[in-house]
């Protein structure tokens, strides 16, 4: 069974600092995927990682996949209150096309 | 191009009534998922659908939960004789085509409490 487990599980930092939220998986997979959650909101869908070794970048965001090591990382650089949200990494179960979620990781940046 | 749309946005029902939840997928997707989060929790894969056929629905509980997605219309997630255990958050997302690298595109989302 795929399992998706992410740290910290909770995340509070001051603006301007850097921080990294990792992401393991248990078994092979062809994609993770990252997405951002606002409170009472949908996911807004951050980056999808597709190959080892696939570096993305969007503004003051990163993320990084290690096939081999089954590691993803989220990178937040210089953060600013406007990151504050829950963020969720989602690996493809291979063929199925569902999602299996880790269970969040809630940032909170104080200014 | 509208995005994927789920209503009611909430919805409230006592326990024993049914709960059923809309979902239209955005235009030219013909896959629909559905996703359930509970409080504090990520999302759980419930069922994967196409036009007029589940594909995988190993996530969806045995009883008193089914799924449809008919020729016309929007898919449907249908809760019978629901529990206070039901109340949770229900996405559904949608893509366009399965074995391609499309990603899933999810809705606002359907707030269930049943009190």
């Amino acid at each position: 069974e795929l399992k998706v487990e992410q740290n910290p599980l909770f995340l509070s930092m001051q603006e301007g600092k850097n921080y990294t939220i990792y992401c393991n998986y248990s078994t092979t997979s062809d994609r993770l995927y990252w997405y951002r959650q606002d409170p009472g909101k949908s996911l807004e869908s951050l980056f999808v990682l597709l190959s080892n070794g696939a570096v993305k970048q969007e503004g003051r965001l990163m993320a990084s996949l290690d096939t081999k090591a089954r590691l993803s990382t989220l990178h937040i650089t210089a953060a600013v209150h406007d990151l504050s949200a829950t963020y969720f990494c989602a690996v493809e179960k291979g063929g199925s096309e569902k999602l299996v979620f880790g269970k969040g990781t809630k940032l909170t940046v104080n200014p | 191009n509208a995005g994927v749309m789920q209503n009611p946005r909430h919805l409230v029902r006592r326990r024993g009534q049914e709960a059923r939840l809309r979902c239209s997928p955005m235009k030219g997707h013909s896959h629909v998922y559905w996703y359930r989060q509970l409080p504090e929790e990520g999302l759980k894969f419930m069922v994967y659908l196409q036009k007029e056929n589940i594909i995988d629905e190993s996530g969806m509980p045995k009883e008193r939960f089914s799924a449809e997605f008919p020729k016309e219309g929007p898919s449907i997630l249908r809760i019978q004789q629901v529990v206070r255990g039901d109340s949770a958050a229900y996405f559904c997302a949608s893509s366009p085509r399965r074995g391609v690298i499309y990603e899933q595109y999810f809705g606002p989302g359907t707030r269930l409490t049943v009190t």
